[in-house]
């Protein structure tokens, strides 16, 4: 059975702080791993990344994949209370079944 | 307990046609949400409902979508005169209490398949 597991459940950290959140997946037919950032209703996209050891960066945000160890982290820097969410990592699987397997989601609570 | 169930799990049909796509949220769980996935994008949000409020369409990408959620628990999302374009993983999540970050985890179903040919 395809899993995501994803950890800390919750983390609480002051603003300016740097946090790594950890996915680790077990995916058959692995083509792409996904994370997502929830506030409200829809989650956003962040990175789909697909190749091993290449950092992905979107300003604070920065994410990697390790294919051998079957782990991904996201890493953000200088956190804001903005950064306040749960981050969303997703295993999507290749071949003529494409299908996703979440995680639980990591809830970081970044205060002022 | 149960997780969320979505039916059926994978869906083939002829453009044009039109298809019902179910999901059961986990007892309880007033926030209901679906969402699309098509190959290689990012979650597609469609449509959020949230107990007897009215639903949240916004997400809805065309007026061949619709939604309903009967009773509070499930839901069905249909489209009309499927188009290619349409073929996607179609997700439904329930949660707790939506909106409210701190009880705002989604449990996500299985998905369903839908393949427009």
């Amino acid at each position: 059975e395809d899993k995501v597991v994803q950890s800390p459940l919750s983390l609480v950290v002051h603003e300016g702080d740097t946090v790594t959140l950890n996915c680790s997946y077990e995916v058959t037919n692995f083509r792409s791993l996904l994370w997502y950032k929830q506030e409200k209703k829809a989650p956003t996209f962040l990175f789909m990344l697909t190749s091993s050891g290449i950092e992905k960066k979107s300003g604070r945000l920065s994410s990697i994949l390790d294919k051998k160890e079957l782990f991904s982290i996201l890493n953000i820097t200088a956190t804001q209370t903005g950064d306040s969410a749960i981050y969303l990592c997703v295993g999507g699987s290749g071949g003529s079944n494409y299908k996703l397997t979440f995680g639980k989601g990591t809830l970081l609570t970044v205060n002022p | 307990g149960a997780g969320v169930s979505q039916s059926p799990s994978n869906k083939v049909t002829e453009k044009g046609k039109d298809v019902e796509l179910r999901c059961d949220p986990i007892s309880g769980h007033t926030a209901l949400y679906w969402y699309r996935q098509s190959l290689g994008q990012g979650l597609e949000f469609l449509i959020y409902f949230q107990g007897n409020s009215a639903p949240d369409k916004s997400g809805l990408p065309s007026d061949r979508f619709s939604a309903e959620r009967t009773g509070g628990s499930v839901s069905t999302l249909t489209i009309q005169r499927t188009q290619q374009e349409d073929s996607a993983v179609y997700l439904c999540a329930s949660s707790l209490v939506g909106g409210r970050l701190s009880s705002y985890e989604q449990y996500f179903g299985p998905g369903t398949r839908l393949t427009v040919t």
